[in-house]
């Protein structure tokens, strides 16, 4: 079935500094969801993608629709404390009956203040 | 506030226990989720609801069963409980087209001893 590869697997960061982070499939998907999840709390979604090459920011969030279809990217500028958790992509798994979304196993991203 | 609401947040059962986690939206969504989270693992889908009065199994379905109680309730039952179901379930709603995207519960954390 479908899969999400997503990388780095973790990172540890200095505040202040940019992080890039990215999603792969071996097979294209239509459309790419980003999400972050707090500590303790349920993933929100941050950005949703739904053009091959579109580029889509949410303040110091940007991710990018990947041209192959096969990939997305999301990068956080100057990033903060309060960007901590864990960053997950999502895209609709068409293999099932009605495109449920089927997530990566996720980046977690650590800030040292 | 409008969004999915999780109880418990919390539960300790003992092996054998039975238990059922509920989940309630007020967003008028028509389609229900019941995700497990583990450490590496991303998000697993356990069961689905496409519409009230259908369920489907996801992809982690065994020794879990669930019931679609009305538009807004869906619940999760454990009817024989192990210690590999310790996890954090987290139930979700969206509309019918998966590509907006869901909207979380803050999740259940279950330890099974």
């Amino acid at each position: 079935g479908q899969q999400l590869n997503q990388s780095p697997q973790s990172m540890f960061i200095q505040e202040g500094e940019d992080v890039s982070m990215n999603c792969t499939s071996s097979s294209i998907f239509n459309t790419w969801l980003w999400y972050k999840q707090d500590p303790g709390e349920g993933p929100v979604l941050l950005i949703a993608l739904y053009k091959a090459g579109e580029l889509t920011s949410n303040g110091r969030l940007t991710a990018q629709f990947g041209i192959t279809r096969k990939d997305s990217f999301l990068n956080i500028s100057a990033s903060i404390p309060s960007d901590v958790g864990i960053y997950f992509c999502a895209g609709p798994n068409y293999g099932g009956s009605q495109g449920n979304l089927i997530f990566g196993k996720g980046t977690k991203l650590s800030v040292k203040p | 506030n409008a969004g999915v609401t999780q109880t418990p947040k919390f539960q300790v059962l003992k092996t054998g226990q039975s238990m059922t986690l509920q989940c309630a939206q007020d967003m008028n969504h028509n389609s229900m989720y019941w995700y497990r989270q583990d450490p590496g693992m991303g998000l697993r889908l356990i069961y689905y609801s496409a519409s009230e009065g259908t369920t489907d199994k996801g992809e982690v379905p065994n020794g879990y069963n669930v019931s679609r109680l009305n538009k807004r309730e869906f619940s999760l039952r454990l009817e024989s409980a192990a210690p590999s179901q310790t996890s954090v379930y987290f139930c979700a709603s969206s509309e019918v087209q998966a590509n907006y995207g869901y909207t979380f519960g803050s999740g259940t954390r279950l330890t099974v001893v």
